[in-house]
């Protein structure tokens, strides 16, 4: 069973700052690798979506990162504002449906 | 935004009585989900249609029935609700090819469904 999780559980940073959030998975034969983000009592907006033969997707101030041998996903998300306080959720497609991760809580502060 | 709606947005609901919740598209999409959120579970999957009349289970599809008699409609019903099943449901659709899903998956607003 795919296992997925995500590395800070939450995150508090000072406007301006460049981050790093994480996502890890134990099967690396996915499909592909879906970011997502969730404001509080939302749905889930997506953000980026990695396929399996791409190293990296960018939008706007985001970039993911997959490295599929290694299990492993990155958003970067350059110079953050108050407004990309949210929820980051990481799901990774290993055929029919995502499985998700639980989350990294993103505040940003004026 | 993807054209998905779900109704209700919010239930408040007994013990034992059957709830039924709906997802409706304007996409055409041919695949549809539900999953339900849970603090400190995350986003689990309950059952997915990839076309009219197939439906097929997911991680956690005990409790749980579906149906989607129209392209545009996908239908999840609680036959007798329990509290364990107080949850957000949240409806996703997506396009795909053959049976791998390679496109992104889109959300709809969920429904918050408390069950007493």
């Amino acid at each position: 069973k795919q296992e997925v999780t995500q590395i800070p559980a939450a995150l508090s940073v000072p406007e301006g700052e460049n981050l790093v959030l994480n996502c890890s998975f134990t099967d690396s034969a996915i499909y592909n690798l879906q970011w997502f983000r969730q404001d509080p009592g939302k749905g889930l907006t997506s953000l980026l979506l990695i396929q399996s033969s791409q190293r990296e997707q960018t939008s706007g101030r985001l970039n993911a990162s997959l490295d599929k041998s290694s299990g492993r996903s990155t958003l970067y998300i350059a110079a953050s504002q108050p407004g990309d306080s949210a929820t980051y959720l990481c799901a990774v497609n290993s055929g029919y449906a995502l499985n998700f991760g639980k989350g990294t809580s993103l505040l940003v502060t004026p | 935004d993807a054209g998905i709606t779900q109704s209700p947005r919010h239930k408040v609901t007994e013990t034992g009585t059957p709830v039924t919740l709906r997802c409706h598209q304007t996409e055409n999409h041919r695949y549809m989900y539900w999953y339900r959120q849970d603090p400190g579970h995350g986003l689990r999957l309950i059952h997915y249609s990839y076309g009219v009349k197939d439906t097929d289970k997911g991680e956690v599809s005990d409790g749980y029935s579906v149906s989607r008699s129209k392209t545009e409609d996908f239908l999840l019903t609680l036959e007798s609700a329990t509290s364990s099943q107080t949850s957000v449901y949240f409806c996703a659709i997506s396009e795909s090819s053959g049976q791998i899903l390679k496109e992104t998956q889109y959300f709809g607003p969920g429904t918050r469904l408390l069950v007493l």
